[in-house]
C-alpha cells in the first residue's frame, strides 16, 4: 500500500516562476512531513519539514503547506532557479514508529 | 567529512554471489536506516536500528537480506545469493532520537548494486 503518493511524475517551470509540488498521504498517524531533493548518483538531501501541529513552514525560497483534513501537503519554490532542477521526494513519519515513508518523486525541470 | 558514508559506492556482481555494504552514520546518531531505491521509485524502507537493536524489518525483505549494527556504530547490509532483481541503489541514513527540530534523516551517497 502506497501511504505517501506523488501523483505528478514530472513538472516543468520557467525560471523565476513558482514551482508547486504536491503530495498526498493516507495514514493519519503521520505527524511529521519532510521534503527531500535528489540529484542523480547522490543521496537525497533534506530541504524542509513540517510538524502536523502547523500548517505552514517557510525557509527562504521554500515553503511547505500542510492540509491535515485533506491529508495533503505541498512544496512551493519561489522564485524557481535552474539549479532547483532535480527529483523531489516527500516523506512522512510517525514519531511512534520512526519509520519514514517516501513518495515516488516528482522530477522538476526549471527552464532558463 | 562528518556525514553518512557508504562503501562501496558501486558494486557489480554475478547472480548468485553474496555482497555486503557498509554504512558509517554520523557519530552521535543513534538511529540508522537502510532504504532501497530503483529507477523511477522513491526510497523503499528496508530496516532500521536504534543503537544496536533492529527495530523493524520490511515484509518485502526476503531471507536473503540481513543487516547488523554491532555496538550501535556502523552497520552492514548483506545480500546472499543475489538476483538480478536486487539491482538497485542501497541508501543508508541516520538520525537522532531526540531533538526533533526538523526530524531530518541524513542520507549517505548510496551504494549502487548491479547484478549481472
Amino acid at each position: 500500500d502506497q501511504q505517501v503518493k506523488q501523483n505528478s511524475p514530472s513538472l516543468s517551470v520557467q525560471e523565476g516562476r513558482i514551482s508547486i509540488l504536491n503530495c498526498d498521504y493516507t495514514n493519519s498517524m503521520f505527524d511529521y512531513f519532510l521534503w527531500y531533493k535528489k540529484y542523480p548518483a547522490e543521496g537525497p538531501t533534506f530541504l524542509i519539514s513540517i510538524s502536523s501541529i502547523k500548517d505552514k513552514n517557510e525557509d527562504g525560497r521554500f515553503t511547505v503547506f500542510l492540509n491535515k483534513s485533506a491529508k495533503h501537503l505541498s512544496l512551493h519554490i519561489v522564485p524557481s532557479q535552474p539549479g532547483d532542477s532535480a527529483v523531489y521526494f516527500c516523506a512522512a513519519v510517525s514519531t511512534g514508529t520512526y519509520k519514514y515513508i517516501f513518495g515516488t518523486g516528482t522530477r522538476l525541470k526549471v527552464l532558463a | 567529512d562528518t556525514g553518512v558514508s557508504q562503501d562501496p559506492r558501486h558494486k557489480i556482481t554475478k547472480r548468485g554471489q553474496n555482497v555486503t555494504f557498509r554504512c558509517d552514520p554520523i557519530s552521535e546518531h543513534n538511529r540508522l536506516y537502510w532504504y532501497r531505491q530503483t529507477l523511477g521509485q522513491g526510497p523503499e524502507f528496508l530496516t532500521y536500528f536504534q543503537n544496536e537493536a533492529q527495530l523493524e524489518k520490511s515484509r518485502l525483505l526476503s531471507d536473503r537480506f540481513s543487516a547488523e549494527r554491532p555496538k550501535g556504530s556502523f552497520s552492514t547490509l548483506e545480500i546472499q545469493r543475489t538476483e538480478q532483481g536486487d539491482s538497485a541503489m542501497y541508501l543508508c541514513a541516520s538520525s537522532l532520537d531526540v531533538g526533533w527540530s526538523t526530524g531530518e534523516l541524513f542520507f549517505g551517497e548510496g551504494s549502487r548494486l548491479t547484478v549481472l
